[in-house]
């Protein structure tokens, strides 16, 4: 099946400063990727559906130049949190979906990217 | 816009017993559905999905779930759980299948061995 990988699966920062979260589609050309945001014991939360060369369209609430998202290639997207303070502490999960008659124009998740803001 | 809304925050269940989880979505017109399982520590996995056809689907590890319209559920049912199956159970939407997924709040299911 389809896969799709998370770099870092975690990281920890000093508040203040700026990290990026990767996601890349490993065996398939991901027209649009999605962010989500895990709030411990809760939902998925999407923040910003981005596709190949456009900008991002971010939800209401979400903070676009403290969540920078960058989808420069069918394979990569990149999650920016920048000046990060300890609320930003979560559960980072993308998503991806292509076309082909395999994978059907579904949705494959990340593993996920725990961020711990101190 | 879409929005989803799981009944059961929290089941406690034994070994053997049977399992449904409720879900309810709001939208009007056609959707696409889905539940996701989350187990600790792990990853969301796609259990089963509906798109169109048959409203009783089939996923993984023995689950099913049915899509009834006129009542706006798709309610997750499992004969006979097992201890493994101690995870958090996601209901989502999405209107288009390349369009967002939006998701429920969960359902975290905890089997007594």
């Amino acid at each position: 099946g389809a896969v799709v990988s998370q770099h870092p699966s975690w990281v920890i920062c000093k508040s203040g400063t700026s990290v990026k979260i990767e996601c890349r589609s490993l065996d398939f050309q991901a027209t649009t990727m999605f962010w989500y945001r895990q709030f411990p014991k809760q939902s998925l939360m999407l923040m910003a559906t981005s596709n190949e060369g456009s900008k991002a369209t971010y939800e209401q609430g979400v903070e676009k130049d403290k969540f920078l998202i960058n989808h420069a290639s069918l394979t990569l997207s990149t999650l920016t949190v920048t000046s990060a303070h300890p609320e930003d502490s979560s559960f980072y999960i993308c998503s991806a979906v292509g076309s082909g008659i395999a994978i059907s124009n579904e949705a494959f998740f990340g593993q996920g990217t725990r961020l711990t803001v101190v | 816009a879409q929005s989803v809304s799981q009944h059961n925050h929290h089941v406690i269940l034994s070994e053997a017993a049977s399992l449904e989880l409720g879900c309810n979505y709001s939208y009007g017109g056609t959707v696409n559905l889905f539940w996701y399982v989350q187990y600790p520590g792990q990853h969301l996995q796609l259990l089963l999905k509906y798109f169109s056809g048959d409203p009783l689907v089939k996923g993984i590890k023995g689950f099913e779930a049915e899509f009834i319209k006129s009542k706006f559920s798709f309610n997750l049912r499992k004969p006979s759980v097992q201890w493994s199956d101690t995870a958090e159970y996601f209901c989502a939407v999405s209107v288009n299948r390349d369009d967002k997924i939006i998701f429920g709040k969960g359902t975290r299911l905890h089997i007594l061995p």
